[in-house]
């Protein structure tokens, strides 16, 4: 079964509204990272968590691995937040496993 | 700071020939992975290195595929006689290091292969 679990597969926003992504693990993670895939293919980290939280800008994501999930938030989602966003899950050995993506579009 | 630097960004290759796909981690990154893309499978683990010497390549399928450290600044790809299965965008990353929370991964912009 998927070791990295993402949801929703997909979303729709309007500009200026908030939205949430999560990832649900069945290996124990250590960290997590969270990238955003942009139309021309480009994997941008976002952030690399321990157990915990970050905050940049309109993105905030958190880590807990005893619960074995991850979440995503985007507030007043901007045109350029559209793409697919990956998280990734550091498995045994340093390396890390992906989800499927969820492919996000905002829409004016 | 020009990234991670994967070359070509596009190879089509005829079914059984062989591909060598090339990737220059960040300058002082010490662990470079390399993984693969496609729209069935998603992202799948390769194989990475960590100061140059191979430590996990269990996601490397075993008959055709290989990959080199040979130094510091580049790693290498290589898959021989290419089969349409192996169409997909490969995608190397670096970090500063596995350990120590620095396993940060920077991707570069990856090498479409398309297998006629």
């Amino acid at each position: 079964g998927d070791k990295v679990k993402q949801s929703p597969s997909a979303l729709s926003l309007q500009e200026g509204t908030n939205s949430a992504l999560r990832c649900n693990f069945s290996i124990a993670a250590t960290t997590v990272q969270w990238f955003l895939q942009n139309p021309r293919g480009s994997l941008i980290n976002l952030f690399y968590l321990v157990p915990g939280t970050k905050e940049n800008g309109r993105l905030k994501s958190a880590f807990d691995s005893k619960e074995s999930y991850s979440t995503l938030h985007i507030r007043d989602a901007q045109l350029e937040d559209s793409g697919t966003y990956f998280c990734a899950a550091e498995a045994r050995d340093y390396k890390y496993v992906f989800g499927a993506g969820t492919r996000l579009k905002v829409i004016a | 700071n020009a990234g991670v630097i994967q070359t070509p960004r596009h190879k089509v290759t005829g079914k059984g020939q062989e591909a060598t796909l090339w990737c220059e981690p960040i300058s002082g990154h010490s662990a470079v992975f390399w993984y693969r893309q496609t729209i069935v499978q998603g992202l799948e683990f390769l194989t990475y290195f960590r100061n140059q010497a191979p430590i996990d390549d269990s996601g490397m399928p075993k008959e055709r595929f290989s990959a080199q450290m040979p130094n510091q600044s580049h790693s290498t790809l290589k898959i021989q006689s290419t089969q349409p299965q192996d169409s997909a965008v490969y995608l190397c990353a670096s970090s500063l290091d596995v350990r120590g929370g620095q396993n940060t991964l920077y991707f570069g912009a990856g090498t479409r292969l398309s297998v006629l």
